[in-house]
């Protein structure tokens, strides 16, 4: 059965640090794309970011340029997204999905979610 | 970057009838197109893929259509489990979402 199964829910202070990860399990790791989407409260889905952990390509949307980093352990089958600085409106429920074909594809798994609340 | 377009922002309707939701793009995506369903407190869940294949374990009466720039999902006969938020994605080129519509109880 595939699983993506996320880290669990952070409360940070603005200014903080944070790394966030994503275990895959059920499938071969290194095989597939591995997006984030970001979902703000209240709000739609937002495409963040995607890297390919057979070889750690990753590309990023124009939002999200210089704001995150992805990256992936494959020995591990995890996939992280990291910010060096967070603020207050990094608050949302962070998703890893599976992403089914060559970077652009349709995301057919996805992880229960990490809530990220930023606040002073 | 492709805009995704999503309308109504909420449907209401009753149990037992059809819903329609439409999507359109700013540009061609040719059949690269996707529908998701996501519930209060869920992560959303993938229905469509390719414009109009049912994921798998999906049921019949989800029905996706349409190519380049505008998309349908039909719903034939709404069940009380999919009164929910949907939403369109664009994997044309990279993959951006519409802002969803809601379908909810008439």
């Amino acid at each position: 059965e595939v699983q993506l199964v996320q880290s669990g829910a952070e409360v940070k202070k603005p200014g903080d640090s944070l790394r966030i990860s994503c275990k895959g399990s059920g499938y071969s790791f290194t095989s597939y794309w591995i997006g984030w989407v970001r979902q703000m409260p209240g709000k739609g889905l937002e495409w963040m970011g995607i890297i390919y952990p057979g070889d750690s390509d990753t590309r990023y949307s124009p939002s999200f340029q210089g704001q995150v980093i992805i990256s992936a352990v494959k020995s591990i089958s995890t996939a992280y997204l990291q910010w060096s600085r967070l603020k207050a409106s990094d608050t949302a429920m962070y998703y890893c999905v599976r992403i089914m074909g060559y970077r652009s594809g349709w995301y057919d798994y996805w992880g229960q979610g990490t809530l990220v609340t930023v606040s002073s | 970057e492709i805009v995704m377009t999503q309308s109504p922002a909420t449907l209401s309707v009753s149990p037992g009838e059809r819903a329609t939701l439409s999507c359109r793009a700013s540009q061609s995506v040719t059949s690269n197109l996707a529908w998701y369903q996501q519930k209060p407190g869920q992560a959303p869940r993938l229905l469509i893929y390719g414009a109009s294949t049912r994921a798998t374990g999906i049921p019949a009466r989800f029905t996706g259509s349409g190519s380049g720039t505008e998309f349908t999902l039909t719903i034939s006969s709404l069940q009380s489990e999919d009164f929910a938020v949907y939403y369109c994605q664009q994997y044309d080129n990279w993959g951006t979402f519409g802002q969803g519509t809601k379908v909810e109880i008439k």
